[in-house]
């Protein structure tokens, strides 16, 4: 079955620095991949959706400048969690489907960012 | 009113016993229905999804929708201690997925 690769699976850095996640779907094509943030103990938090080719479609509320998602390729998909600060601490977990007919989503296996 | 709503638990329930999940939804544009397990720290694994009203079966899982009603459930039977997990439902219409806060349970040897 389709694969998602998430790497880091756990950062830990300083306050200020810039973080980037890699978000890959190693045997399939994804035209779309989706950006979620699970705080503890809570549902996913859609970010964005990251479309290949074109700007990402932010949710309201999450800041754009902070969180840059690109998605230069049919299989790579990048957030980076621009000047860390600790409350950008969170598990952040990227899906990918695979068309647009694909009628379920598979998830990578999720990034913990620790700011400190 | 949330579109999907699902009882966050936590559930626990002794080993060998039948489970049940639910959820609830709003919206009758959903199409496709699915159920998703995540351990701690993990991503979601998709366990099942189904297309149209009525049951289907997986091993020891068996998902069933009742669209008329807006109403999903899981089903596992003989549960594992390996079973215990977050168990999320999701549906989707368009481009657009939706998931449940997630069910927390946990199966005691």
């Amino acid at each position: 079955g389709a694969v998602v690769s998430q790497h880091p699976s756990w950062v830990i850095c300083k306050s200020g620095t810039s973080v980037k996640i890699e978000c890959r779907s190693l045997d399939f094509q994804a035209t779309t991949m989706f950006w979620y943030r699970q705080f503890p103990k809570q549902s996913l938090m859609l970010m964005a959706t990251s479309n290949e080719g074109s700007k990402a479609t932010y949710e309201q509320g999450v800041e754009k400048d902070k969180f840059l998602i690109n998605h230069a390729s049919l299989t790579l998909s990048t957030l980076t969690v621009t000047s860390a600060h600790p409350e950008d601490s969170s598990f952040y977990i990227c899906s990918a489907r695979e068309n647009l007919g694909a009628n379920v989503l598979t998830f990578g296996a999720g990034s913990r960012l620790t700011v400190l | 009113q949330k579109e999907v709503e699902q009882d966050p638990g936590p559930l626990s329930v002794p080993e060998g016993a039948i489970v049940s999940l639910n959820c609830t939804y709003s919206n009758s544009a959903f199409q496709y229905f699915m159920w998703y397990r995540q351990y701690s720290r993990k991503g979601p694994e998709l366990l099942m999804y189904t297309y149209s009203s009525g049951n289907k079966e997986d091993g020891r899982f068996t998902a069933q929708v009742d669209k008329s009603s807006k109403y999903i459930s899981l089903f596992i039977r003989d549960s594992q201690p390996s079973d215990s997990a977050t168990y999320l439902c999701a549906m989707r219409t368009g481009n657009q997925f939706y998931f449940g806060t997630g069910t927390s349970l946990t199966v005691i040897p």
